[in-house]
């Protein structure tokens, strides 16, 4: 059965950093690019960031570029997401998602299976 | 960057009925198009994929249909289960993009 489960999340002030991991079982992890999505209290789903199966490619939203860093170990089946110079408006809940198919990381950007979402409040 | 506009956002129906919902492009992201099912409390789960192949298990009274800016997803006759959120992702360019989704709800 495939499970992806978040974790990290905490409470964090502004400026402050914070690293959410995924850990990811039940498939051949090394094999399938994965991604962060955030959903802010209320709000839809935003996309953060993609990681090619390798972790040679990744792809940032505007939003958290330059400041958010994903990475993965694929010898620990691990997603990680490292957040620095946080703000409030990155408070949300964030998702690790498994891409829909192995191998390339060219086409079809989308996502068969979502963890439970690790909860990220940047308050003072 | 690729804007995904939802409507409606609030689509109220009677079980039984059918519901439809749209999903517009800014551009045009070919059949590069999925949409996601959400309920409270929960993690969201995909529908559809390429504009209208459906996920695994996904019944059939889901339906996804159009191309380049149009899109639309159709619940033939909804089941209580069905009242949830549904966005519509685009894959074709980066950034990727979510719409700002449709809350289906019993009427």
């Amino acid at each position: 059965e495939v499970q992806v489960l978040e974790s990290g999340g905490d409470l964090v002030q502004p400026g402050g950093s914070l690293r959410l991991s995924c850990a990811a079982s039940g498939f051949t992890f090394s094999t399938y690019g994965m991604s962060w999505v955030r959903q802010a209290p209320g709000k839809g789903l935003e996309w953060v960031s993609s990681i090619s199966h390798s972790g040679a490619s990744a792809y940032y939203a505007d939003s958290v570029k330059g400041r958010f860093t994903i990475s993965r170990d694929n010898s620990q089946n691990t997603l990680y997401l490292q957040m620095n110079s946080l703000r409030d408006e990155d408070t949300a809940v964030y998702f690790c998602a498994k891409y829909y198919e192995s191998g390339s990381f060219y086409l079809n950007h989308f996502f068969d299976y979502w963890g439970h979402g690790t909860l990220v409040t940047v308050s003072s | 960057e690729v804007l995904m506009t939802q409507s409606p956002a609030t689509l109220s129906v009677s079980p039984g009925e059918r519901a439809t919902l749209s999903c517009r492009a800014s551009q045009s992201v070919g059949s590069n198009l999925a949409w996601y099912q959400q309920k409270p409390g929960q993690t969201p789960r995909l529908l559809i994929y390429g504009a209208s192949t459906r996920a695994t298990s996904v019944p059939a009274r889901f339906s996804g249909s159009g191309s380049g800016t149009e899109f639309i997803l159709t619940i033939s006759s909804l089941q209580s289960e069905d009242f949830a959120v549904y966005y519509c992702q685009q894959y074709h360019l980066w950034p990727l993009s979510f719409g700002g989704g449709t809350k289906v709800e019993i009427k």
